[in-house]
């Protein structure tokens, strides 16, 4: 498709719990990207993938976020033992590479109460 | 640690006027410069794309880029209320894990009919 799509949209997890987010990205990118916006604007890079490899992960939290990009299934961004400061708007973006832009998804609205 | 700057606003411009939004940029080395358009509550949108010193037109917007001041800055022609939104720029790096995008936090712009 010709769109990021992100699932759910909205996540309500009370503290402690697990959250999981899903992409499917643009048919034909081979570049994967997840970004965490907190504070209306503020964009943290999280994790990268060319297509099911990592290709950069120096923004995640290792001890608690982890993701995926599988073979013929949407890419996926877990959180184990969700904090409050994880509330955020979740996005993923994909990309051809190179020196062009990203398209992203949508966002998962994540709330942790 | 790279960084991306931008003014936060808010900038009001009157209809019908050019609206100015500026960005600096830490990364000496950085090759690929984005402008993206987020209206609140949705994702970023791709608006401009800019590689070369020098200005870059489509439509009513212009990108300029000046490498040796690490500068970057878009200019909205005959601004409408509906380009009310935050502008972000996004500057790809140089080196490993160049695919990754920085954003600056945002320059919220208001249109006032």
């Amino acid at each position: 498709g010709e769109e990021v799509a992100q699932t759910p949209k909205h996540l309500v997890r009370g503290e402690g719990q697990k959250a999981k987010l899903y992409c499917a990205p643009i048919k034909g990118h081979s570049y994967v990207f997840w970004y965490q916006q907190v504070l209306k604007n503020e964009f943290k890079f999280l994790i990268s993938f060319q297509n099911e490899n990592v290709f950069d992960e120096t923004g995640m939290p290792k001890e608690r976020f982890s993701a995926k990009c599988l073979p013929n299934s949407p890419c996926s961004l877990e959180i184990q033992a969700t904090k409050l400061e994880d509330s955020a708007v979740y996005f993923c973006a994909s990309s051809h590479g190179g020196d062009y832009g990203y398209t992203f998804g949508s966002g998962t609205r994540l709330t942790v109460v | 640690q790279k960084e991306v700057e931008q003014n936060s606003g808010p900038l009001s411009v009157p209809e019908g006027a050019i609206a100015s939004l500026n960005c600096t940029y830490s990364d000496r080395g950085s090759q690929s410069f984005f402008w993206y358009r987020q209206y609140s509550g949705k994702s970023p949108e791709l608006i401009m794309s800019i590689y070369s010193n020098g200005d870059k037109e489509d439509g009513r917007f212009t990108a300029q880029l000046n490498k040796a001041s690490q500068y970057v800055s878009l200019l909205i022609r005959d601004s409408q209320p509906s380009d009310s939104a935050t502008y972000l720029c996004a500057v790809k790096g140089s080196g490993a894990g160049s695919y990754q995008l920085t954003f600056g936090k945002g320059t919220k712009l208001s249109v006032i009919p």
